[in-house]
Order: structure tokens, then C-alpha cells, then sequence
């Protein structure tokens, strides 16, 4: 079957530095994508891995290894709006986009 | 600017009572996707339009059925919505089918059955 891990919730202080993890066991792999998603609003793209390694924009990073089915989202300077729910999600071989539940993340002042 | 708009941003039906949720887009592309998101969940694939080609998941309940009369609108009609039903409902849209990791949403609705 088709699966996507990651946590379901962390906690961190503004400020500071934060890392979402994210595992994943698909039939085919086409790239992989974090959205954000605040509370009662649409997930809204953030980044997209295709090949190996970093990807920077900001003060968001994504990396990904796609023989180790991971990847990870890194958030630096948090700022309380940073607080959200950050979706992981793989298109699989058919190009149907495969999601995560999600990672409630807290920023504490 | 050009963009994917849900009407209306939240419904409240009653048990048993049809509903229709809209949405339109003015980005001109060929994939519409409704999606069921209920709380920490991840949002739930329930059917997509390629044109005017639709894709019914295996898993959609019958009580769901969806109309897309032309490229920019796309409804999702649910026939007798039990208390079960009750929870975000995306749109979605991507330029093609391969591009479907690109996809744009809507505000979302959020339907209440009482």
C-alpha cells in the first residue's frame, strides 16, 4: 500500500530552528511536496523535490533522499505565523498526488 | 488575478438535504480535483476531471457525485449528506495531468449537517 509518516504534532520556540520529518512508501515516485495549511484554510505549496538534496527558498529548506524514502522540511528564525499544519505529500506513478496527515506545528513565544 | 474560488465558504445543510458546493477557476487548466479534508487529516482525493474525463476514486461514496459542464466550473453535489459528511471540501485545479503535484486550491467550504 501507500503510505506517508510524519509527526503529528511538535512544538517550538520563535525564534528558533525546527525540522519536520517525513517518510514515505509509494508505488513510484514523481516528487515530492511540502505545503502549509493554517487552521481552516486551503494548503498553500511551499517547496518540491524531485532529484536529491536541498532545496532553499528563504527561510524554508526541504531536503529529500529518495533511496531512504525521507525527506525533511526545515523551518529557520520561526515566526508565530509559522504556526500551522505542514503537509507532506508524493506523486506516485500515475501522477496522483499522495498525502500526509500532516504536522500540527506550535510556535511558543 | 487569475485564481480558484469556492462558493460558498461555509454551508449548513440539513440531514438528508442535497447540497451543491461550486467551484470556478480563471486559470484555464484541464485538471479539477474535490478533495474531503476533516480535521488533522490529510485531505482525501474524492474525484478529478481531466477535461471532461472524470475520476471517481474507488473509495467515494455514492452519496457523491460531481458535474463539470465546462473547463472553468466544477460542482460537487452530495445527494443526502449524513453527519458524517461534515468537513472542508477543496478544489483544486492543475494545468495538466503530470503537472498534478502543482495544484492550486480554492478557499475551501466548509459544510455543517445538522
Amino acid at each position: 500500500g501507500q503510505n506517508i509518516d510524519q509527526p503529528t504534532e511538535m512544538t517550538a520556540t520563535e525564534g528558533a530552528i525546527v525540522q519536520i520529518n517525513c517518510t514515505y512508501q509509494t508505488s513510484g515516485f514523481n516528487g515530492l511536496f511540502w505545503y502549509q495549511q493554517h487552521a481552516g484554510e486551503a494548503p498553500t505549496f511551499l517547496s518540491y523535490n524531485v532529484l536529491d538534496g536541498l532545496e532553499e527558498k528563504g527561510r524554508f529548506s526541504s531536503f529529500l533522499s529518495r533511496s531512504k524514502g525521507y525527506s525533511y522540511l526545515l523551518l529557520k528564525e520561526l515566526q508565530m505565523k509559522d504556526s500551522a499544519s505542514y503537509l507532506c505529500a508524493v506523486t506516485d506513478s500515475n501522477y496522483q498526488l499522495i498525502w500526509g496527515a500532516g504536522t500540527k506545528l506550535i510556535i511558543k513565544p | 488575478d487569475a485564481m480558484v474560488i469556492q462558493n460558498p465558504r461555509y454551508q449548513v445543510t440539513q440531514f438528508g438535504k442535497p447540497v451543491t458546493l461550486s467551484c470556478s477557476q480563471t486559470l484555464n487548466h484541464n485538471v479539477m480535483y474535490w478533495y474531503q479534508q476533516k480535521s488533522s487529516q490529510a485531505p482525501k482525493l474524492l474525484f478529478h476531471y481531466y477535461d471532461k474525463d472524470f475520476n471517481n476514486e474507488a473509495d467515494t461514496p455514492d452519496n457523491f457525485q460531481s458535474r463539470r459542464p465546462n473547463t472553468s466550473f466544477c460542482f460537487l453535489d452530495i445527494r443526502s449528506p449524513g453527519l458524517g459528511d461534515a468537513a472542508m471540501y477543496l478544489c483544486a485545479t492543475s494545468k495538466t495531468r503530470d503537472s498534478s503535484y502543482e495544484q492550486y486550491f480554492g478557499p475551501g467550504t466548509r459544510l455543517t449537517v445538522t
